[in-house]
């Protein structure tokens, strides 16, 4: 069966400091990866989503990156981080078509808080 | 703009009764997704309902879809108190990514 693994859980940084946040999906091969940010108490925003292997699609400007250097390995980082970026920060997966075609199967979450 | 906005906002009723929460949204779709969210957890898929589908059930879950007037209910019949969470609907924009609404935060009391 698939899971989807995210970690940390929790991470509080300073504002200006780096941050990586690591996304991995096992039991399948080609999934489509997303990175969602979630305020407090509203709904989903698209940040990044692949198709495969380097291949990024940013859905909002910001001072955020993403990177696939593995088929199941979806990184989310930022050189320097802004009270802005604190949320709930989660990944998903889905297979076949990339969008909304299909189901999306989400991570647990990484609730970051910007200090 | 939001393609998907669910209503109401929040909902509280009593263990045993029905919940209904309503999706809108604004250009076509080819489906839409009701998800579950748990406080500080993941979401969890529910349903997928096609454009060209109306109804489907799924247990106690009844999703009906009328595309004429861009909306979308999730009923949740004999509620209990683990069905405390926040429902979201998920359009996509014919193949584009999913915009998720704002959510419902239903709450159901012993």
């Amino acid at each position: 069966s698939q899971t989807i693994h995210q970690w940390p859980a929790t991470l509080v940084q300073p504002v200006g400091s780096p941050l990586s946040l690591e996304c991995t999906v096992e039991g399948t091969s080609n999934p489509n990866l997303y990175w969602y940010r979630q305020a407090a108490g509203r709904g989903l925003q698209l940040l990044f989503y692949s198709v495969g292997i380097g291949q990024i699609s940013s859905e909002v400007p910001q001072n955020l990156s993403a990177s696939r250097p593995q088929d199941r390995q979806f990184i989310l980082s930022s050189k320097k981080l802004l009270l802005s970026d604190s949320g709930f920060y989660l990944c998903a997966w889905s297979q076949g078509l990339a969008g909304a075609q299909e189901t999306q199967y989400f991570g647990p979450g990484t609730r970051l808080l910007v200090l | 703009s939001q393609q998907g906005e669910e209503d109401p906002q929040a909902l509280s009723i009593q263990e045993g009764e029905n919940a209904t929460m309503n999706c809108s949204y604004k250009t076509s779709i080819n489906n839409l997704q009701w998800y579950r969210q748990n406080s500080g957890r993941g979401l969890v898929h529910l349903i997928l309902i096609r454009s060209n589908e109306r109804e489907k059930h799924s247990g106690r879950l009844r999703v009906t879809l009328d595309t004429s007037k861009k909306s979308s209910s999730l009923l949740i019949t004999a509620s209990r108190a683990a069905d405390t969470a926040s429902y979201f609907c998920a359009t996509d924009n014919y193949g584009q990514n999913f915009v998720f609404g704002p959510g419902t935060r239903l709450s159901v009391l012993p």
